[in-house]
């Protein structure tokens, strides 16, 4: 049971690339969710998804895609990449959200930290 | 917008005393509050959550405790140890899944 595991741990981009991070989890959540951590600042949520062909927008959405066409996968895309996004983006996943169940809680991978130059 | 503070931002203690953390958050309607742990490089740990209707929880050597009325929660860690030193985080949740989350406070425990 691998939990959630991210891919890629480390990359570097220059200012215009694209690339996509995977999130995947094994844990049949599903909720998934894509964060981003800046120092001095607390998570922020970027783009989240309720189930398997659905993704809806956070807080921070903009310059940013995603896509969850598998329940276990969700992917991050950044069209064209800017100074701007260099950050620790974090996935995370959890079941689905109900007040009958008042211990839920998300479950993050490791992080990848994104250098955009 | 709920707005959650974490003060101090960093924190030193020798080993063996009692850390507090403190945590404030500016909507007190709140579903829950959970606190997580992050080591540096890796992802979030989850460690203690309490309910909004609860007044504190305790798991081994952490108690956290909970005002919503105030907006404010303590995580207390008792006879801290080197092991403990990392970061920790808390969030609040409305009544959705969405988390909003501090900016934590870094803690060293000096040997």
């Amino acid at each position: 049971n691998a939990g959630v595991t991210q891919t890629p741990k480390f990359r570097v981009l220059k200012t215009g690339q694209s690339m996509t991070l995977l999130c995947a989890q094994d844990m049949n959540h599903e909720y998934m969710y894509w964060y981003r951590q800046d120092p001095g600042m607390g998570l922020r949520l970027i783009h989240y998804s309720v189930g398997e062909g659905t993704t809806a927008k956070g807080e921070v959405p903009d310059g940013y895609n995603v896509s969850r066409l598998k329940k276990q996968n969700f992917l991050l895309g950044l069209e064209s990449a800017a100074p701007s996004q260099t950050s620790v983006y974090f996935c995370a996943s959890s079941y689905f959200w109900r007040e009958s169940v008042p211990r839920e809680t998300q479950y993050f991978g490791p992080g990848t930290r994104l250098l955009v130059l | 917008k709920q707005e959650v503070t974490q003060i101090p931002a960093a924190l030193s203690v020798p080993e063996g005393e009692n850390l507090v953390l403190n945590c404030s958050f500016t909507d007190s309607a709140i579903y829950n509050l959970q606190w997580f742990r992050q080591d540096p490089g890796k992802g979030l740990t989850s460690l203690l959550l309490i309910q909004s209707s609860q007044r504190e929880q305790t798991s081994g050597r952490l108690n956290a405790s909970l005002d919503k009325s105030s907006g404010r929660s303590t995580l207390y860690i008792a006879a801290s140890q080197p092991g403990d030193s990392a970061t920790y985080l808390c969030a609040v949740r409305r009544n959705d899944y969405k988390l909003s989350f501090g900016a934590g406070t870094t803690v060293t425990v000096r040997a």
